[in-house]
C-alpha cells in the first residue's frame, strides 16, 4: 500500500526557516518524480516544486523560487522541502504528491499525503 | 504563472448530470494531457481522471473526462450526495522550463 506521510509543519515568524519531510512507502521511491503542492486556507491548489526520481532535475513555481527548495534522499525514501525566508503568504497546508510517471510527464499525481500545516505569522 | 479557468460553482439534484469546464492555453491543455482531482471537505485531493479521460482503478464510471483544443471538461452523471466536493483540473505547462498548473477549482453542490 502506497503511503505518504508529511511532517514538519509549524507556526513560524516571517523570515524564519522550516524543513518539511515526506516519508514514502509502498512503491519504488526512486522510480517516480515527486511534487509539493500547497493550499492556502480556503483557497485552491497551487503547485510548488517538482523533482525527478534520481533527484537531478528540479523546478519550482516563480512564487517560491530562491526561497523554497525541493530535494530527496532515495536511500531514506524521503522527500524534503527546505523553506527559507518564509512570508505570510506561504501559509498553507503542504501536500507531497507522487507522480504517475517521470519528471514532466504531467500524467497526474496518483497518491497524496495527508498534508502538513505551515503558518507564517508574527 | 497562469492558472486554468473553471467556474466557481456547479450544482444539481441527485441523479442529474453536471459538467465542469476547464479553459487553458496552447502551452498547457493545448499541448499536454489534463488530469482532474476531487477534494472532499477536510481531505487531501484524489486523482479522479488522468490523461484526459482515463479513470484510475476504483473511480466510478459516473465520472468522465474529455478534452478539445485548449479546453477540457469533467462530467458527473447520476449525481450522488457523496459527490459534493471541490474539483480541480490540472495540466503540465510547456512554457519556459515547464511547470504544473491547476485550475481555479469548482465547488459542486448536491441540492
Amino acid at each position: 500500500e502506497v503511503q505518504l506521510l508529511e511532517s514538519g509543519g509549524a507556526l513560524v515568524q516571517p523570515g524564519e526557516s522550516l524543513r518539511l519531510s515526506c516519508a514514502a512507502s509502498g512503491f519504488i521511491f526512486s522510480s517516480y518524480a515527486m511534487s509539493w503542492v500547497r493550499q492556502a486556507p480556503g483557497k485552491g491548489l497551487e503547485w510548488v516544486s517538482v523533482i525527478s526520481g534520481n533527484g537531478e532535475s528540479t523546478h519550482s513555481a516563480d512564487s517560491v523560487k530562491g526561497r523554497l527548495t525541493i530535494s530527496r534522499d532515495n536511500s531514506k525514501n524521503t522527500l524534503y522541502l527546505q523553506m527559507n525566508s518564509l512570508r505570510v503568504e506561504d501559509t498553507a497546508v503542504y501536500y507531497c504528491a507522487k507522480e504517475r510517471g517521470y519528471y514532466g510527464s504531467g500524467i497526474g499525481f496518483d497518491y497524496w499525503g495527508q498534508g502538513t500545516l505551515v503558518t507564517v505569522s508574527s | 504563472q497562469s492558472v486554468l479557468t473553471q467556474p466557481p460553482s456547479a450544482s444539481g439534484t441527485p441523479g442529474q448530470r453536471v459538467t465542469i469546464s476547464c479553459s487553458g492555453s496552447s502551452s498547457d491543455i493545448g499541448s499536454n494531457t489534463v488530469n482532474w482531482y476531487q477534494q472532499l471537505p477536510g481531505t487531501a485531493p484524489k486523482l479522479l481522471i488522468h490523461s484526459n479521460n482515463q479513470r484510475p482503478s476504483g473511480v466510478p464510471d459516473r465520472f468522465s473526462g474529455s478534452k478539445s483544443g485548449t479546453s477540457a471538461s469533467l462530467a458527473i452523471s447520476g449525481l450522488q450526495s457523496q459527490d459534493e466536493a471541490d474539483y480541480y483540473c490540472a495540466a503540465w505547462d510547456d512554457s519556459l522550463n515547464g511547470f504544473y498548473v491547476f485550475g481555479t477549482g469548482t465547488k459542486v453542490t448536491v441540492l
